[in-house]
C-alpha cells in the first residue's frame, strides 16, 4: 500500500460537463501519473507530473488537464467529457530506491459519460 | 518507442496446472520490467519486477526471468490457484521511454477447480 487513495471511485456524468478526479498520497513522493483503462490498450498515460506545479503530456492527453499545487494531490480535469472518456482512471506514484523506480497504484476511478 | 506484447487472453486452466503468459518487449537501452495483477473490482498491484538483465523476479509462487536475448519476461507458476484468477500486465519503465511505463494489454487468467 503506497498510501494512494482516488476519489471519487465511481461517477457518472453528462457529455458537455465538467469533471475533476482527484488522487491524493500520503508520502510525499516527486512523480505523479494518471492513466486510463481501456479494454484492449492495457493502461495508457495521460499526464503526469515531477514537481509541484510541474506536468507534462502522455500519449493519450487530448482532452484532460492537470494540476499538482502542492505535493500531495494531482488533479485530472475533463474540461468537457465525452463518452469516449468513459473509463478506469487510475493514478500512480514512482518509488525510487536506488536504480530502481517502481510505480504503485491507486485503487482507481470508474468514470461513465453518457 | 517502446511497446510491449503479450499473449491474448482468456486463459483458462484447472486448479495446479502450470501457467506461462508470454511477454515479449521492444526498447532502446536497458529497460525494468514489470508483471502487475488486477484482481476483479481493484487496482493493479505490483506482482515482480527485475531490473537487469538475467534478474529474476519472484513473488506468491510466480516468477519471471529477464532475458535480454530474446527480450522476454515471461511470467510462470508452477501450481495455479483459484485465487490467482485475475488480469496480469507487463510493463516496461525506461529503455527510451522516459518515465512513464509502457503496458501490455493484459491477459485474462481464470483458474477452475
Amino acid at each position: 500500500d503506497a498510501g494512494i487513495t482516488q476519489s471519487p471511485r465511481h461517477k457518472v456524468t453528462e457529455t458537455g460537463t465538467p469533471v475533476t478526479l482527484r488522487c491524493h498520497q500520503t508520502e510525499n513522493h516527486r512523480y505523479m501519473y494518471w492513466y486510463r483503462q481501456d479494454p484492449g490498450h492495457g493502461l495508457r498515460l495521460i499526464h503526469y507530473s515531477y514537481g509541484v506545479k510541474d506536468t507534462d503530456k502522455g500519449e493519450v492527453s487530448d482532452g484532460y488537464s492537470v494540476s499538482r499545487s502542492k505535493t500531495e494531490d494531482f488533479l485530472l480535469t475533463l474540461e468537457s467529457a465525452t463518452s469516449s472518456q468513459t473509463s478506469v482512471y487510475f493514478c500512480a506514484i514512482s518509488v525510487v530506491a536506488g536504480e530502481s523506480d517502481t510505480q504503485y497504484f491507486g485503487p482507481g476511478t470508474r468514470l461513465t459519460v453518457l | 518507442g517502446n511497446s510491449v506484447t503479450q499473449m491474448e487472453g482468456p486463459v483458462t486452466l484447472s486448479e495446479e496446472a502450470f501457467l506461462t503468459i508470454n511477454c515479449t518487449y521492444t526498447a532502446t537501452g536497458y529497460p525494468s520490467l514489470f508483471w502487475y495483477v488486477q484482481y476483479p473490482g481493484e487496482g493493479l498491484q505490483l506482482l515482480l519486477k527485475a531490473t537487469k538483465a538475467d534478474d529474476k523476479g519472484s513473488n506468491k509462487g510466480f516468477e519471471a526471468t529477464y532475458r535480454k536475448e530474446t527480450t522476454s519476461f515471461h511470467l510462470e507458476k508452477g501450481s495455479v490457484q483459484v485465487s490467482d484468477s485475475a488480469v496480469y500486465f507487463c510493463a516496461l519503465h525506461g529503455g527510451g521511454g522516459g518515465n512513464k511505463l509502457t503496458f501490455g494489454t493484459g491477459t485474462q487468467l481464470k483458474v477452475e477447480l
